[in-house]
């Protein structure tokens, strides 16, 4: 099992349209929770720290569930230009000694459509 | 300018080739990471540094090496490439327990 995991996707939905990602992690322990934006063939850029209060930015919206190991994105008023792939990242505790590292799932695709 | 800069942005190298990718920073994190993404496996971590001269290994570091000299400057090598190690790799920094910062990537094409 992989140790943080999304749904691929692609999710296709119509401009104005709610859409919910989640992303699952295995380790209880994990630390910090991020979700990411990454457009076609660039750099990843950080869209919004998680917390386990919640917190929202405009249409955006993220939330921490420790008790179910997973973290979830929702999408209000879906935009033509919020198509992209979004990344969940998790910082986990090292298997065997060393350091917490931020650790990718592989991504879900969003396709917003007119 | 960018915070994190990597060169060369793309390089098509034949198999058997040395090839060294660089990473520069100026944000003054300690922490510095190498990352390879391939179509549907998303970004995987090949080495990673907390300080200069510390280097410790990812999740697919064979292939690979990695030089930390100066708090700055991350470098990737690959001693011999092969055709798949063909991907999009990724520098990034970060602070302590805080998030990423990405450089805008090296597409390598290994032929």
């Amino acid at each position: 099992r992989k140790e943080v995991e999304q749904d691929p996707g692609p999710f296709n939905v119509p401009e104005g349209a709610t859409v919910a990602f989640n992303c699952t992690y295995s380790n209880s322990a994990s630390q910090s929770f991020f979700w990411y934006r990454q457009d076609c063939r660039k750099e990843p850029k950080l869209l919004m720290s998680v917390y386990s209060s919640g917190n929202e930015d405009g249409r955006f919206t993220a939330q921490l569930n420790r008790a179910s190991q997973y973290i979830s994105l929702l999408i209000r008023d879906s935009k033509l230009s919020d198509s992209a792939t979004y990344l969940c990242v998790v910082i986990l505790p090292p298997n065997r000694g060393g350091s917490y590292i931020p650790t990718f799932g592989r991504g879900t695709s969003l396709i917003v459509h007119p | 300018d960018a915070d994190v800069t990597q060169t060369p942005r793309n390089r098509i190298t034949k198999t058997g080739k040395r090839i060294m990718l660089e990473c520069s920073q100026t944000k003054g994190h300690d922490r510095m990471y190498w990352y390879r993404q391939d179509p549907g496996l998303g970004l995987r971590l090949i080495y990673y540094s907390f300080d200069v001269k510390d280097i410790n290994k990812g999740e697919i570091s064979d292939g690979y090496s990695v030089s930390r000299q100066a708090q700055a400057k991350f470098s990737l090598s690959l001693e011999s490439a092969i055709p798949n190690q063909t991907a999009l790799y990724f520098c990034a920094t970060s602070a302590t327990g805080s998030y990423l910062h990405f450089g805008n990537g090296t597409r390598l094409t290994v032929t």
